[in-house]
């Protein structure tokens, strides 16, 4: 059974550094694009970034100055960083996988609910 | 930027049929935008019913379909269920990058 499941803490203070890791199950990790995404409350969803399991990666324009996104394809995991967090990057984070060519995104994480607060 | 549009809100009855739509302000959406739709309930992950404009995955209901329409990128629920009730969103390859509708409110009344 194909899965993603991610982790990571839910509260980061301001200006410190979010991170959170996807891993995959059931499948093959190569060839496939890694996506991040996040729905602030009660506004719609937005694209962070997606990277291929070389390591090529692709940013929102509007975060790419503070946007990391790595992979480990030996253990089939993909990470998301984000510096320097204010309140707006409170937001439900999602990883997702890409297909390639056909370009379609098919399954998703759980979601991690990530606040910024002191 | 390019700005993707929904319509905010519909309503349809149950077994009705509904279309909902996807606007590209940088032009005519098309294949080549690779539309994705996805379905968003309280409570749970997006689940996406249709990619690459037409092409459903192994959990998409068979009453789903997609299509393009008028310039547009389409979702087609024929024979709504109440569990139809959910936000839609449309999302459109732009330049590289993945961009998002507003979403679309569907209910099922």
């Amino acid at each position: 059974q194909e899965q993603l499941q991610q982790w990571g803490p839910s509260l980061v203070k301001p200006l410190e550094t979010l991170s959170l890791t996807c891993v995959f199950n059931g499948g093959s990790f190569r060839n496939y694009y890694w996506n991040w995404f996040r729905q602030p409350p009660e506004r719609g969803l937005e694209w962070i970034g997606e990277v291929t399991h070389a390591g090529r990666a692709n940013f929102n324009p509007s975060l790419q100055s503070r946007v990391t996104i790595s992979v480990d394809a030996s253990k089939s995991q993909v990470s998301l960083t984000l510096t320097s967090v204010t309140a707006a990057d409170t937001a439900l984070y999602y990883c997702a996988r890409g297909r390639p060519r056909v370009r379609g995104i098919d399954y998703w994480g759980q979601g991690t609910l990530v606040t910024v607060s002191s | 930027q390019t700005v993707v549009t929904q319509e905010p809100s519909l309503t349809v009855s149950p077994g009705g049929t509904v279309t909902l739509t996807c606007a590209s302000s940088s032009g005519a959406v098309t294949s080549a935008l690779f539309p994705n739709w996805l379905q968003l309930r309280p409570g749970q992950p997006p689940r996406t019913l249709i990619y690459s404009t037409t092409y459903k995955l192994s959990w998409t209901p068979a009453r789903f379909s997609g299509s393009l329409l008028g310039g547009r990128a389409a979702l087609i629920l024929s024979g709504v269920q109440p569990e139809d009730e959910a936000d839609y969103y449309c999302l459109l390859f732009h330049g590289g990058a993945w961009v998002f509708g507003g979403g679309t409110k569907l209910t099922v009344l």
